[in-house]
């Protein structure tokens, strides 16, 4: 297994437009995360899901965004009526279980551009 | 409000001496606190985490300090080496949370031959 894989790695869209990013975590990985990171600023958290099921949002995921992970493997995040200031690096993360201290391993991230 | 301070955008050090990275916060919820290094184009990698029960962790080159009644953990790295050179963030989880983890906006560190 080669990591916590996500795609695309880069997106460029038109304010208004819809965007779908899509993350592949560690396969035996039962917790996967998504955090945004702006210019300047460290990741911020979003969302989290324990296998299928989506157990914590952010006040930071406003009605435009929707995450899903169907059957507990991969992952989506999607923007809808993109705004300029959805411009950030969108991170994902998975472990294996919840151990507190236990640091989670992060994808490269899909870098999206509204413009 | 952030919870969670790194007062210094970057640092630079020479390679063989000690890099000496501040974080502080504010929230005296927090039970563990991480770091995590960050290459360009590249997610953060974890490096090393610290219970709040105790005040020391090391790891190899890498040694973590928490002081509890300052609110401030540092990072120390020694030697420092050119490939060090990355942005570092430090992290926090809270009591009860199950996993989400606020971080600082980083500390870019330079490690010069």
């Amino acid at each position: 297994d080669t990591g916590v894989s996500q795609n695309p790695r880069h997106k460029i869209t038109k304010r208004g437009q819809n965007v779908t990013f899509r993350c592949d975590p560690i396969s035996e990985h039962n917790r996967l995360y998504w955090y945004r990171q702006t210019l300047g600023q460290g990741p911020e958290f979003l969302t989290y899901f324990q296998n299928e099921a989506q157990l914590e949002k952010s006040r930071l995921l406003s009605d435009r965004f929707s995450a899903e992970r169907p059957k507990g493997s991969f992952s989506t995040l999607e923007i809808q009526r993109t705004e300029q200031g959805d411009s950030a690096m969108y991170l994902c993360a998975s472990s294996l279980t919840f151990v507190q201290g236990n640091g989670y391993t992060f994808g490269s991230g899909t870098r999206l551009t509204v413009v | 409000d952030q919870q969670v301070k790194q007062n210094s955008p970057s640092l630079s050090v020479q390679e063989g001496r000690i890099s000496i990275l501040n974080c502080d916060y504010t929230n005296s919820m927090f039970d563990y606190f991480l770091w995590y290094k960050k290459y360009p184009a590249e997610g953060p990698t974890f490096l090393i985490s610290i219970s709040s029960i105790k005040d020391k962790n090391e790891d190899g080159r890498f040694t973590v300090f928490l002081n509890k009644s300052a609110k401030h953990l540092s990072l120390h790295i020694v030697p420092s080496q050119p490939g060090d050179s990355a942005v570092y963030f430090c992290a926090a989880s809270e009591g009860g949370s199950q996993g989400n983890l606020i971080f600082g906006k980083g500390t870019k560190l330079s490690v010069k031959p």
